[in-house]
């Protein structure tokens, strides 16, 4: 069946460092994508999205870049802070369906001071 | 006030005792969302409205059931908690499409 999967479980960076968290997708019908963080104790919260038709979108210290010919999604998180710490999941919506999310399992970052 | 809340935030029960989890929203969204969240696991979906009294099977909704009598609230309900519903709970909230799902702080169930 389709899934959403991450490359990396655990990812630790220095504070001010850049981070990079990847997510491989199998389902070439997915035509939106999310990313959200899930700090401890709390429900998961919405960073960013990017649709199939484009390739890369900025937020604020946040970078998604979507590779269609791999299928492969990335998350970059300019100067890292401690604040930055939680599990980051990715999220996919397949194409004509007009309700369902497939979620990735997690990357836990940890950023060290 | 956060917009999407849940109740109770912790839960420990024992086997075959019935369970009701609160969601309520102030968002105004029509789609509202039940996953179960297990370690090693993404979210995954139980069931979804789209509307009051819209009721939808997700992925996993055996042992499960909803209610959706108001806009702003969500129930789930475990009519004989059994050991493997023990999870983190997560109610969320969506606009006209599945864009952007708002999720509430999540229930801690432990069945024992």
């Amino acid at each position: 069946g389709e899934s959403v999967g991450l490359h990396l479980p655990t990812l630790s960076v220095q504070e001010g460092d850049n981070s990079i968290i990847n997510c491989a997708y199998s389902n070439s019908a997915s035509d939106y994508f999310i990313w959200y963080k899930q700090e401890s104790g709390k429900g998961p919260q919405f960073i960013i999205d990017i649709r199939s038709n484009m390739d890369k979108r900025q937020g604020q210290r946040v970078t998604v870049l979507l590779n269609k010919t791999v299928k492969h999604l990335s998350l970059q998180i300019a100067a890292t802070q401690p604040g930055d710490s939680a599990v980051y999941f990715c999220a996919e919506n397949p194409w004509g369906s007009n309700y369902k999310l497939t979620f990735g399992k997690g990357t836990l970052l940890t950023v060290n001071p | 006030d956060a917009d999407v809340t849940q109740t109770p935030r912790n839960r420990i029960t024992k086997t075959g005792k019935r369970i009701m989890l609160e969601c309520s929203q102030t968002k105004g969204h029509d789609r509202m969302y039940w996953y179960r969240q297990d370690p090693g696991l993404g979210l995954r979906l139980i069931y979804y409205s789209f509307d009051v009294k819209d009721i939808n099977k997700g992925e996993i909704s055996d042992g499960y059931s909803v209610s959706r009598q108001a806009q702003a609230k969500f129930s789930l309900s475990l009519e004989s908690a059994i050991p493997n519903q023990t999870a983190l709970y997560f109610c969320a909230t969506s606009g006209q499409s599945v864009d952007e799902q708002f999720f509430g702080p999540g229930t801690r169930l432990t069945v024992l």
